[in-house]
Parts: C-alpha cells; structure tokens; sequence
C-alpha cells in the first residue's frame, strides 16, 4: 500500500471550491506530519505551494494566494488541499509530499479539470 | 535564489548506466543548509523521488531504487550527478534535480531533462 494515495482526478466549475485529499497509508498518523503540496502544469516542474502541519503550524508559498489552503481531517488520516473561487488557470496537477523515514514520497497526483 | 540546470544524454541504450548533472547557481553544494535530489516522472506519470545528497556527502535514496543508484557532487563545479545503472525503458522519464532546505520543501527545481532508454 502506498504511503499517500490521492484521487487521479477531480472535476469542479469555475467560481466553486475544489478539496483535493492525501490520504495517509494506515498506521501512519497523519496528524504528525507537515504535508506540502504542489502545483503542475503540462511541461513545467512543480512549483510548491504551501504546506499544513495544524492550524498553528502551517505555511503558504510565497506569493501563492490565499484561496489556496491546507487543513487535514484526522478521522480520515488525510491531508486535505482546498482551492476556492475556482480559475480556469488552476487546472493542473497537484501533488501531496511529506518527509517519512528522511525520505521524500510523494502522492501519484490528482489532475484537477475546471469545467 | 536557487538555480539549477539538468545536462546529460536525451537517449541511453538499456543496460547502460544513465548519468546525469546538475549545475547550481545561487548557493553552493557545500552549504549545509540544503538537500540537493534527484526526482523524475515518467511520460504521463506521477513524481518519483530518487535520492538526495547532502553536504557531508550523506545519500538517501528510494529503497526501490537503491541498488541501482548513486548520488555525488563535485565541490570544485559547484555540480551534483546521477547515476543509475542498469535502464530499462520503465526508467525513461523527465528527469528534474531540486533543493530545498534540509527536510522542508522543494522550492528550487530544474526545468526538467527528458531520458529515453531505446536501443
């Protein structure tokens, strides 16, 4: 079982809210990990966005904007990526990434569609 | 700010060894400040991590990928390599070098460099 999984896709409309999750592999407790995430789109690299350990333990990316967020629903061991006021320029792929065992891993990535 | 720059070959045959490397400007191999990794997509795929080195020249690397990999940097060029042995074509991929400061996240990457493993 992978370390994170997320959803391959997700649709939303322009103007709605978009909660993209990470969910961590059980017996790994997502409420002690910093979770980043990343935006990508076609023929660029990722560029990181923020990241969310608690509510008082959090960062944004500089220069990221703040309809972009980060939260974690502990009852589901998940990270959570919540876009609101959905553009079309949001349309890419996002992927969750945390620090296990010193090691990166990343999530296989959720291609959101703006439709 | 943190630049990088893949170089190495766009095609190597399988069972040979991929050998990539990454130029840095704007802070130098040496700072023990960052972790300087290798992370790569395959062709419409996700991100895999591969591996990093650090100042000290202490590697990590993706335990699936551990026995064919080696991380190294050259102080002098102010540069860090890739090795990985044995390809097949699941090895092709775009492969990006990336830093960030030690256990945070990734802010710096290279535009990406495309390795395809073809006879």
């Amino acid at each position: 079982q992978a370390v994170l999984t997320q959803p391959s896709s997700l649709s939303a409309s322009p103007g709605a809210s978009a909660s993209l999750t990470c969910t961590l592999r059980s017996g790994i407790n997502a409420g002690t990990y910093r979770i980043y995430w990343y935006q990508q789109k076609p023929g660029s690299p990722p560029q990181y966005l923020l990241n969310y350990k608690s509510d008082s333990d959090k960062q944004q990316g500089s220069g990221v904007p703040s309809r972009f967020s980060g939260s974690k629903d502990v009852s589901a061991n998940a990270g959570i990526f919540l876009i609101s006021g959905l553009r079309s320029e949001d349309e890419a792929d996002y992927y969750c990434m945390v620090w296990h065992s010193s090691a990166v891993v990343f999530g296989g990535g959720t291609k959101l569609t703006v439709l | 700010q943190v630049q990088l720059q893949e170089s190495g070959p766009g095609l190597v045959k399988p069972s040979e060894t991929l050998s990539l490397t990454c130029t840095v400007s704007g802070a130098s191999v040496s700072s023990h400040i960052y972790f300087w990794s290798w992370i790569r997509q395959p062709p419409g795929k996700g991100l895999e991590w591969i591996g990093y080195i650090y100042y000290s020249g202490t590697t990590n690397y993706n335990p699936s990928l551990k026995s064919r990999v080696t991380i190294s940097a050259d102080t002098s060029k102010n540069q860090f390599s890739l090795d990985l042995s044995s390809v097949t074509a699941a090895d092709t991929a775009v492969y990006y070098c990336a830093s960030n400061v030690v256990f945070a996240h990734l802010d710096s990457w290279g535009q990406g460099t495309l390795v395809t493993i073809s006879s």
